[in-house]
């Protein structure tokens, strides 16, 4: 079955860095899409960014472009975010997820979450 | 960028009742539309895709429906383990925005 397991998260001080990892496996990881999500405490699911199947192309929302970088690891089945400048407000518990065949039936696979703390 | 607006933020609703979830999008997005179930700390889970099909598995007390810049999510008759938050989310444009949710409150 398919499994999506985030891990990487924890408590960084505005202005620093840490990077997500998402473990996958139960799937031909080289033919989807990624996603990753990320939802504050409290607030609604705000998407964060997407990498093609086959890593051509990446797409950002406009609160995290030019600090945020989303990669994948085909060898390792494993998606990636790289958080850099992080703000309090990318506090968050961030989801990985898997997008459907060719994108036509939405995030169909979705971790449980890894929660990122920003606080001086 | 396409801004998605649902409607109500809340609802309050027993056991049994029909409840109908209404979204909007800022430009036409066709049928490239997902909803989607959050139950508190767990992640979202995919209840409806390309507007109107149903995910394997989600019962068929779901129905979704409309397209364009339209959309709604019906339950039929509302159970027990519906108590949860609606996601709407567009998947036309690589901003893949979502709604801000929908909540479902026992009355």
């Amino acid at each position: 079955q398919v499994q999506v397991v985030e891990s990487g998260g924890g408590v960084v001080q505005p202005g620093g860095s840490l990077r997500l990892s998402c473990a996958t496996s139960g799937f031909t990881f080289t033919r989807y899409g990624m996603h990753w999500v990320r939802q504050a405490p409290g607030k609604g699911l705000e998407w964060v960014a997407f990498i093609r199947y086959d890593g051509s192309n990446k797409y950002y929302a406009d609160s995290v472009k030019g600090r945020f970088t989303i990669s994948r690891d085909d060898s390792k089945n494993t998606l990636y975010l790289q958080m850099n400048s992080l703000r309090i407000e990318d506090m968050a518990v961030y989801y990985c997820a898997k997008d459907s065949w060719f994108g036509e039936s939405g995030l169909d696979y979705w971790g449980q979450g890894t929660l990122v703390t920003v606080s001086s | 960028d396409i801004q998605m607006t649902q409607s109500p933020s809340t609802l309050s609703a027993s056991v049994g009742d029909r409840v109908t979830i209404t979204c909007r999008a800022n430009q036409s997005i066709s049928t490239w539309l997902a909803w989607y179930q959050q139950k508190p700390g767990k992640a979202p889970n995919l209840l409806i895709y390309k507007a109107s099909s149903l995910e394997s598995g989600v019962p068929s007390r779901f129905r979704g429906s409309g397209s364009g810049t339209e959309f709604t999510l019906t339950i039929s008759s509302l159970q027990p383990d519906d108590f949860a938050t609606y996601y709407c989310q567009q998947y036309y444009s690589y901003s893949y925005t979502f709604g801000q949710g929908t909540k479902v409150e026992i009355k």
